[in-house]
């Protein structure tokens, strides 16, 4: 099955770019996604690209992927207090399948 | 768009009663939906995939007698944890699939077992 990598710590300074990394095991992975967790909260989802795309960028979001070394990443330009939170990578398990895979989580910390 | 509703977000009971959480999609049919448990600082474990008008399929190690999930309508799962002991206190999230779009999630529910 599909396993997903995430650096746990991210420290910034605000108004500076973020940048989270994730890399995933299953090439047949249709979709991949960007969730935001804050303390006490569900999962909001930020953003997702389709395997066969190199780039997506949404306002302050851009989402690259290496679909040849299977890397992803989040990219927050003039990152902000507010965006302070747990960021979650997952992969959909396998081509055709809606169960998603998530990484352990990388929590940003923005310094003022 | 694509708004999932838990209910409620914090429960505190006693040892040997039982709970339910109500997972609900306001403004699409979900067919679909999952329920998962976080542990602190972890990330989440899929603990079941409920569909509508049938029975769950449960995740290897998750016991379903324990953890029963119905989902009768269109736009409501409800995950009913039986005798719960304080081992079960965990942050327990539902999601709903909305047709063509990726799961989004309910906003989670706390559950302390004394």
């Amino acid at each position: 099955g599909e396993d997903v990598e995430q650096s746990l710590f991210l420290s910034v300074r605000e108004g500076d770019s973020s940048v989270i990394n994730c890399t995933y095991t299953d090439s047949s992975s249709t979709y991949l996604y960007w969730y935001k967790q804050e303390p006490g909260a569900g999962l909001q989802l930020l953003t997702y690209i389709f395997s066969n795309m190199d780039m997506k960028q949404d306002q302050r979001l851009t989402v690259l992927l290496n679909k040849k070394d299977k890397h992803l990443s989040l990219r927050i330009a003039d990152t902000q207090t507010g965006d302070s939170a747990i960021y979650f990578c997952a992969g959909n398990s396998g081509a055709g399948s809606y169960q998603l895979t998530f990484g352990k989580g990388t929590k940003l910390s923005v310094i003022p | 768009g694509a708004v999932v509703s838990q209910h409620p977000s914090w429960v505190i009971c006693k040892s040997g009663t039982s709970v339910k959480i109500e997972c609900r999609s306001l403004d699409f049919q979900a067919t679909t939906m999952f329920w998962y448990r976080q542990f602190p600082k972890q990330s989440l474990m899929l603990m079941a995939t409920s569909n509508e008008g049938s029975k769950a399929t449960y995740e290897q190690g998750v016991e379903k007698d324990k953890f029963l999930i119905n989902h009768a309508s269109l736009t409501l799962s409800t995950l009913t944890v039986t005798s719960a002991h304080p081992e079960d206190s965990s942050f327990y999230i539902c999601s709903a699939l909305p047709q063509n779009q990726p799961q989004h999630f309910g906003d989670g529910t706390r559950l302390s077992i004394l």
